[in-house]
């Protein structure tokens, strides 16, 4: 079964600066995709960004970025310039390919400081 | 465009008693399912669906029904409401990647949260 761990529960950073959410996930396949989910007070679900893993370049979205390393199962998440607007709770999440179905971790709760 | 609609937005129970979480898309997606969101857990699978007529269970399914009779709509039955069912529900869909839809990414409602006294 796959798992995915967030071991940062709370994190915070000054505006304008860059933050790095880490992200590490379990699995024996080899054909999947990865995923950075944001969940602002509204509680609505926004995708950030997504990596499939075949691909060796790492995802980038804006101001976000990704560091993706398959051997060490590693996928985290980078905060360019973070605005008062990046305040939320961040979830990371393991989907096998063609199967639709999410595994999310704990989630890493972020405030960003005037 | 509405996306994904999820009724009622808030809910008390009472243990015992039985109610409906509706969700209704209007993207034509194939796939549909169900998450519960507890503290410290992030969200948990409970049931999803790969098209009308076809169901099946996810990581959390215990005390839960749906059913897929349309593409559209897809509703998730609490028969007899307990406590440890107090949670934060989101419906999700997206299109089938089997069909070449962009991948893997869910849109979701915008959540319902449930309280069981």
């Amino acid at each position: 079964a796959q798992t995915v761990t967030q071991s940062q529960p709370e994190m915070s950073v000054q505006e304008a600066e860059t933050v790095t959410l880490s992200c590490t996930y379990d699995t024996s396949e080899s054909n999947y995709y990865l995923f950075w989910y944001k969940q602002p007070p509204s509680r609505q679900m926004i995708l950030v960004i997504r990596q499939e893993a075949y691909k060796q370049q790492n995802a980038t979205e804006n101001r976000f970025s990704v560091n993706f390393q398959k051997a060490a199962k590693s996928f985290s998440l980078k905060i360019s310039d973070s605005q008062l607007g990046d305040t939320a709770m961040y979830f990371c999440a393991f989907m096998k390919r063609v199967t639709g179905k999410l595994i999310f971790g704990q989630g890493t709760t972020l405030q960003v400081k005037p | 465009n509405a996306g994904v609609t999820q009724t009622p937005k808030f809910q008390v129970l009472k243990t015992g008693q039985s109610m409906t979480l509706q969700c209704a898309q209007d993207m034509n997606h194939e796939y549909m399912s169900w998450y519960r969101q507890d503290p410290g857990m992030g969200l948990r699978l409970i049931h999803y669906s790969v098209g009308a007529g076809i169901t099946d269970q996810g990581e959390v399914p215990n005390g839960y029904n749906v059913s897929r009779s349309t593409t559209e709509d897809f509703p998730l039955r609490l028969l007899s409401a307990a406590p440890s069912q107090t949670s934060v529900y989101f419906c999700a869909s997206s299109y089938s990647i089997l069909a070449g839809g962009p991948a893997g990414e869910l849109f979701f409602g915008e959540g319902s949260r449930l309280t069981v006294l």
